[in-house]
């Protein structure tokens, strides 16, 4: 079947370095993305990965291992405005290796604090 | 601002009422899906189309109803709602359905729906 884990909550300080976990089980990988959510926002792109290893962009980094089926993001330099849930999705060809929908974890909702 | 326009922003509705979501994409992109979000649970996918075709529905209740009039245009149609269908409707779209590497789904701001 298809399932993605990540934590439910996290906190963290201004200025610090917080990394996010994402674990994922599905039939048929394409690729993990990783989507940012303000509270009563869009979800906006953070970055993609469908290859191992690491993709950096600026503050934010995604890390992915496919034999593990795990990813992170690290955010670094901590300010107040990356107060928000990141949302892990991967996407899944299914069993018939057809289409690509994403599927999408609970969220993480990051708190960062003065 | 992700090109993407969904309206209304909130709308309460009786359980016997009939209303439409409408999303707009201005992104020149052939894919449009309708998503399910409710509290403390992941988004949920509804509704693919590619092309104007639905190509995927994953097992909606027939009280909602999509419709796709072209690449640009989508509708929610609601009917008969149950109070547990209160969530946030999120829509999105993407250059293409699925295979094609990097199709990052760009979202709306989503549509609050309060089913009494």
């Amino acid at each position: 079947g298809q399932n993605i884990d990540q934590p439910t909550e996290m906190t963290a300080t201004e200025g610090a370095i917080v990394q996010i976990n994402c674990t994922y089980q599905t039939s048929g990988f394409n690729g993990l993305f990783w989507y940012q959510q303000h509270a009563g926002e869009a979800p906006t792109f953070l970055s993609y990965n469908v290859l191992d290893g690491l993709e950096e962009k600026g503050r934010f980094s995604s890390f992915l291992s496919r034999s593990k089926g795990y990813s992170y993001l690290l955010l670094k330099e901590l300010q107040m405005k990356d107060s928000a849930s990141y949302l892990c999705a991967v996407r899944d060809r299914g069993h018939y290796n057809q289409g690509g929908k994403l599927i999408f974890g609970q969220g993480t909702e990051l708190s960062v604090k003065p | 601002e992700t090109g993407v326009t969904q309206t209304p922003r909130h709308l309460v509705m009786g359980m016997t009422n009939k209303k439409s979501l409408k999303c707009e994409q201005h992104l020149g992109h052939n894919a449009m899906y309708w998503y399910k979000q409710s509290a403390k649970k992941p988004l949920e996918l509804m509704f693919v189309y590619n092309f104007k075709e639905q190509t995927e529905n994953n097992s909606v209740p027939s009280r909602f109803s999509p419709e796709c009039p072209n690449s640009s245009h989508l509708f929610l149609h609601l009917h008969t709602l149950q109070p547990e269908d209160s969530a946030l409707y999120l829509c999105a779209s993407s250059p293409n359905y699925g295979d094609l590497g990097t199709d990052t789904q760009y979202f709306g701001p989503g549509t609050r729906l309060t089913v009494l």
